[in-house]
């Protein structure tokens, strides 16, 4: 089955500052790849995803990168604000079943934004 | 108006007990899901249901059985209540087909005693 490795567990950035989180997966079936975003006691809420056919996708401050051949893919977050402290966890779909595919999460990353 | 919405949010019971969970979503979607979160944070999904019909099952004692009585619910139903099975539990939704953004729900924590 699918494997996810998700680096690092913490991150402390200055207000302003970017922050990358990174993970990799072992199945190059997987063609899904989704972040969410979870605050203390709340669900996990997805920020951005991407598809195996892209290699980049942007929204505003958030940007998720792609490398299919390495397997591995990244978060990245500008000029970063308070309300972004948070876990971020990223995910891979297997993509097998044409639909109603478990995702298989990494083990998350807490961000911590210093003011 | 909630999307994907669970009842009860927070469920403290005895070792022992059975208990059930409930999901509704209102998204149209034809795919559910039940995630369980640990006290690790770690995120693992345990069912998927397209439709009305179990699509995954992923390792799970037989002392937890899903239903899905129509495919806008998926509930959860657990037997013989363990310490281990303390946790967050999460439903989700999505549509049918591959690679689409679940939704998650505002989770069930429960904590057994």
């Amino acid at each position: 089955g699918e494997n996810v490795e998700q680096h690092p567990s913490t991150l402390s950035v200055q207000e302003g500052d970017s922050a990358v989180i990174k993970c990799t997966y072992s199945d190059s079936a997987s063609n899904y790849f989704p972040w969410y975003k979870q605050e203390l006691g709340k669900r996990p809420q997805l920020i951005i995803d991407i598809r195996s056919n892209v290699g980049e996708k942007k929204d505003q401050r958030i940007a998720v990168t792609l490398n299919k051949t390495a397997k591995h893919f990244s978060l990245h977050i500008t000029e970063t604000q308070p309300e972004d402290s948070a876990v971020y966890f990223c995910a891979a779909d297997p993509g097998s079943g044409g639909g109603a595919d478990g995702l298989t999460f990494g083990k998350g990353t807490h961000l911590i934004i210093q003011p | 108006d909630t999307a994907v919405s669970q009842t009860p949010k927070y469920l403290v019971t005895q070792m022992g007990n059975d208990k059930s969970i409930k999901c509704e979503q209102n998204l149209g979607h034809d795919t559910m899901y039940w995630y369980k979160q640990d006290s690790k944070k770690f995120l693992k999904i345990m069912f998927s249901y397209n439709n009305k019909e179990l699509i995954i099952n992923e390792t799970v004692p037989n002392r937890f059985s899903p239903k899905s009585p129509d495919k806008a619910h998926l509930n959860l139903h657990i037997n013989s209540l363990e310490l281990g099975d303390s946790a967050v539990y999460f439903c989700a939704s999505s549509q049918a087909q591959a690679n689409q953004p679940q939704h998650f729900g505002d989770g069930t924590r429960l904590s057994i005693l």
